[in-house]
């Protein structure tokens, strides 16, 4: 089955030390786009990439880092500089449109960060 | 720069009719309609186009105003299933290169039985 996988559900880490959030799909999409949640805030835009080897910072890229080494990977580290980052993350794809805005976008089943 | 969403928060009894409106301060050319239940990934609903017609789905619908740059989601007669938080998004802009959505704050709907 196609889809976008992201891993752990769950993760639990020390405040001070860098996580790093897997995300992976098989659509063949081209973009990838990492969100954060938090309670009334919406989705909020960290990165995204439209193609390998390269990305884009999002509203709230501070903190965090990502790589696009391969079209079906782009993993997002939330390093240390990050000030709060317990949140919950998504990570969604879509295939680039050949109209702007015409494609849906797919979410993964996100990961909930805690920092202790 | 987010889109913003009205209301907040609505509660309905089931078979009730809801209306939630989206507005943005920058020309829209694309708006996405999202739904997400607590604890999973949003969903797609529908997309619309600058220039498009209305779109539905099942007993939910929307409009794309581009003038006023506002679109409205329209949820006729409620189901328990549509209770969740509903997300709008906008975007991109005319230049292809620069293709992401930008998401509102969310709606949260619930539905009474």
């Amino acid at each position: 089955d196609g889809g976008i996988t992201q891993s752990p559900k769950y993760l639990f880490r020390k405040e001070g030390q860098n996580v790093t959030l897997s995300c992976e799909q098989n659509l063949n999409h081209d973009a990838m786009y990492w969100y954060r949640q938090d309670p009334g805030q919406g989705l909020r835009l960290i990165y995204y990439s439209q193609i390998v080897n390269d990305f884009q910072k999002g509203d709230i890229a501070e903190g965090y880092s990502v790589s696009r080494e391969k079209k079906e990977s782009f993993p997002l580290t939330v390093t240390s500089a990050q000030k709060n980052p317990t949140a919950f993350y998504l990570c969604a794809s879509r295939k680039n449109p050949e109209v702007a805005g015409g494609n849906e976008q797919f979410f993964g089943p996100g990961t909930r960060l805690t920092v202790l | 720069q987010q889109p913003v969403q009205s209301p907040q928060a609505v509660i309905l009894r089931e078979g009730e009719d809801a209306v939630i409106n989206c507005s943005s301060s920058k020309a829209l050319y694309s708006v996405h309609w999202y739904r997400q239940k607590h604890g999973e990934a949003p969903v797609f609903l529908m997309i619309l186009l600058k220039g498009g017609e209305q779109k539905g789905h099942e007993k939910i619908s929307a409009s794309f105003n581009e003038k006023k740059q506002q679109s409205s989601l329209y949820l006729t007669a409620s189901q328990l299933s549509y209770s969740g938080t509903y997300f709008c998004g906008t975007g991109p802009t005319v230049n292809m290169g620069d293709d992401k959505i930008i998401f509102g704050k969310g709606t949260r709907l619930h539905i009474l039985p």
